[in-house]
């Protein structure tokens, strides 16, 4: 069965830390996304990347950086963590185009004290 | 710009009851539209997807999903609700060549015994 492995289910941080959230998939695909969720809000983009060292922004990109030196591992990390970056955070992945749908990770909520 | 709008945030039936979840898109072309659930504490599954053709589509756990382009919708069914039903269903449009989703704000729905 195909993974996404998100590293932590649950951390807390303080504010101006700098985080990093780790998502591995082991399906050898090229596309992998990091979402964060709110209630009422959905799901939002916050970046994505098509291939190893490829990246773009998404609809909520500030605040937010990301990595992905190796096909199967994409990082989102915040600079300097802040309260209203509180959220759920999905990472998600597909490969072969949209016939597959994307595969989600279980989620890290992480919380800015 | 393209946007999902799902116009009910709770839900709530009784088991062995009928069930629909509506969906609204907004999008230029023909879209890729996707039905995921997502139950507490864990990612996002996928429920069924329509890509073309039969605009009546099939997906797990014996829901299905109607897509009408005239009324720019792609609604969510299932005949009978089981408990286990009970969860936040997601609707999403594929966007940015194939491989972005755009998601709704979510549906709570919650079974009644």
């Amino acid at each position: 069965d195909v993974k996404v492995t998100q590293s932590s289910r649950y951390l807390v941080k303080r504010t101006g830390e700098k985080v990093f959230l780790e998502c591995v998939q082991d399906m050898d695909h090229e596309n992998m996304f990091w979402y964060r969720q709110d209630p009422g809000l959905g799901l939002r983009l916050i970046y994505f990347s098509y291939d190893v060292k490829m990246k773009e922004k998404g609809d909520i990109p500030e605040g937010y950086s990301v990595s992905r030196e190796k096909k199967e591992r994409f990082s989102l990390i915040l600079e300097s963590a802040s309260t209203n970056q509180t959220s759920m955070y999905l990472c998600a992945s597909i490969g072969g185009g949209q016939a597959y749908g994307y595969t989600f990770g279980s989620g890290t909520r992480l919380t800015v004290v | 710009a393209q946007s999902v709008t799902q116009p009910d945030i709770h839900i709530t039936v009784s088991e062995g009851a009928s069930l629909e979840l509506r969906c609204n898109y907004s999008y230029g072309a023909t879209p890729y539209l996707f039905w995921y659930v997502q139950s507490p504490g864990q990612g996002l599954q996928l429920l069924l997807k329509y890509f073309s053709g039969d605009t009546l589509v099939q997906g797990i756990k014996g829901f299905e999903a109607e897509f009408k382009r005239s009324q720019s919708s792609f609604n969510l069914r299932k005949p009978s609700v089981h408990w286990s039903d009970a969860a936040e269903y997601f609707c999403a449009v594929a966007t940015g060549g194939g491989n972005k989703l755009t998601f709704g704000t979510g549906t709570q729905l919650k079974v009644e015994l």
